[in-house]
């Protein structure tokens, strides 16, 4: 079992949709979760980060992590054509040394048709 | 303005050569990271640094080097051992390194296209 599942898509939409990405993983020690989204030929962006259980929101964005699950989601409200583009979750077990490593999913491929 | 600079954006590599891939970045970040990205294989890491004059090896270090002699600077060679190259190399820092601030996630530049003539 890979550390972290991310269906790849691709997930194609209408615009104004709201979307739900999701990623699972095995290793309980992950502590913080990152989504970044990435357009073709260019590097990924941080989009959120969060640390502890729950909802976090930032505008059109909310992450929500459950680590009792093991399972964390990213959903887009209202999506746009400029939504477009691959989105990646990651998560690393803490800081020092190579517990500050990120592990990714290999990515959702997000299309909004306008 | 504040960022990490990949160059070139597109790179072309013989058989038989070595390549060098830089990555700079104006952050002040401490460590910093390069990773393969293949389609439908995510992000791999290749090499991280947390602090000048050190790095260690990632998941597929083999047929890569790297040096880190300035904070701002962490150049990729890609050696001809490396007999797969072709992928996108993506670079990132992030701030705090083995003494600082931890808590930060980690920012890329646009990458570089590694190709095989």
């Amino acid at each position: 079992q890979k550390e972290v599942e991310q269906d790849p898509g691709p997930l194609s939409v209408p615009e104004g949709a709201i979307v739900s990405l999701n990623c699972t993983y095995s290793n309980s020690a992950f502590q913080y979760f990152m989504w970044y989204r990435q357009y073709s030929r260019k590097g990924p962006e941080l989009l959120m980060y969060t640390y502890s259980s729950g909802n976090k929101e930032d505008g059109r964005f909310t992450a929500q992590v459950d680590k009792s699950s093991k399972y964390i989601s990213l959903f887009i409200r209202d999506s746009q054509p400029s939504d477009s583009a691959t989105y990646l979750c990651a998560m690393r077990r803490g800081y020092g040394g190579s517990q500050g490593n990120l592990i990714f999913g290999k990515g959702t491929k997000l299309s909004v048709k306008p | 303005d504040g960022g990490i600079t990949q160059s070139p954006k597109y790179l072309f590599r013989k058989e038989g050569q070595n390549v060098t891939l830089s990555c700079e970045q104006n952050l002040n970040h401490d460590a910093m990271y390069w990773y393969r990205q293949d389609p439908g294989q995510g992000l791999r890491l290749i090499y991280y640094s947390q602090i000048v004059n050190d790095f260690q090896k990632g998941d597929i270090a083999e047929g890569y080097s790297v040096s880190r002699e300035k904070k701002e600077s962490f150049p990729l060679t890609v050696t001809s051992a490396q007999k797969n190259p072709t992928a996108f190399y993506l670079c990132a820092s992030r701030n705090g390194g083995r003494q600082g601030e931890f808590n930060q996630p980690q920012h890329f530049g646009d990458g570089t296209r590694l190709s095989i003539l």
